[in-house]
């Protein structure tokens, strides 16, 4: 039971224009998420994260989005730039507890 | 300061040999935890720390599989009787909050 789900393996941006990348969640009790970066041959390393209590978080580039009666998240990238160009995971994370449950993860391309 | 390092980065073994990786989290650390990324998957969580304690093990995939730390520091994944499907990236992660983990650079086993 894939509790984390990210449905586009893949997505292509210009550069200078916005990046969406999708999540969906089906354990209503999940109260902390986060996205994850992953270059080839890295460990993912943390981007940004938001509380189950808000719905939204802002960090320079990168705002998440939370709709927790649809259980989705969303991150967006504003402006994307080549170097944004990796694999994004997101994750989600029970009450206290520190097990994260990751989604498939999204192939992001971002064209000069 | 030092990130969350891993050894090997890279193993290659023979079917039905024993394999151990090892883990040298981030100083201070208190939480550490195991995930493995098989080809084209998102992160699965195998194992989770406090302290020398393991009171998550629920991730095992099988018996063939153990863990154990030393020292609130160090661990060390135990893999016996390694067979072709234990072929994944094997990802170590440490925290000290129950959210944010930081994780290394990973363990590329194949198993031949």
């Amino acid at each position: 039971d894939q509790q984390v789900k990210q449905n586009s393996p893949s997505l292509s941006v210009q550069e200078g224009r916005i990046s969406i990348l999708n999540c969906d969640y089906t354990n209503s009790m999940f109260d902390y998420f986060l996205w994850y970066k992953k270059y080839p041959a890295e460990g993912p390393t943390f981007l940004i994260s938001i509380s189950s209590i808000k719905d939204k978080n802002e960090d320079g580039r990168f705002t998440v989005f939370l709709n927790k009666s649809a259980k989705h998240l969303s991150l967006h990238i504003v402006p994307s730039q080549p170097g944004d160009s990796a694999v994004y995971f997101c994750a989600a994370s029970l009450p206290s507890y520190g097990k994260l449950t990751f989604g498939q993860g999204t192939i992001l391309t971002v064209h000069p | 300061g030092a990130g969350v390092s891993q050894s090997p980065s890279n193993k290659v073994t023979e079917k039905g040999k024993d394999v151990e990786l090892r883990c040298d989290p981030i100083s201070g650390h208190t939480a550490l935890y195991w995930y493995r990324q098989s080809l084209g998957q998102g992160l699965e969580f195998l194992i989770y720390f406090q302290g020398n304690s393991a009171p998550d093990k629920s991730g095992l995939p099988s018996d063939r599989f153990s863990a154990e730390r030393t020292g609130g520091s160090v661990s060390t994944l135990t893999i016996q009787r390694t067979q072709q499907e234990d072929s994944a990236v094997y990802l170590c992660a440490s925290s000290t909050s129950s959210y944010e983990q930081y994780f290394g650079p990973g363990t590329r086993l194949t198993v031949t």
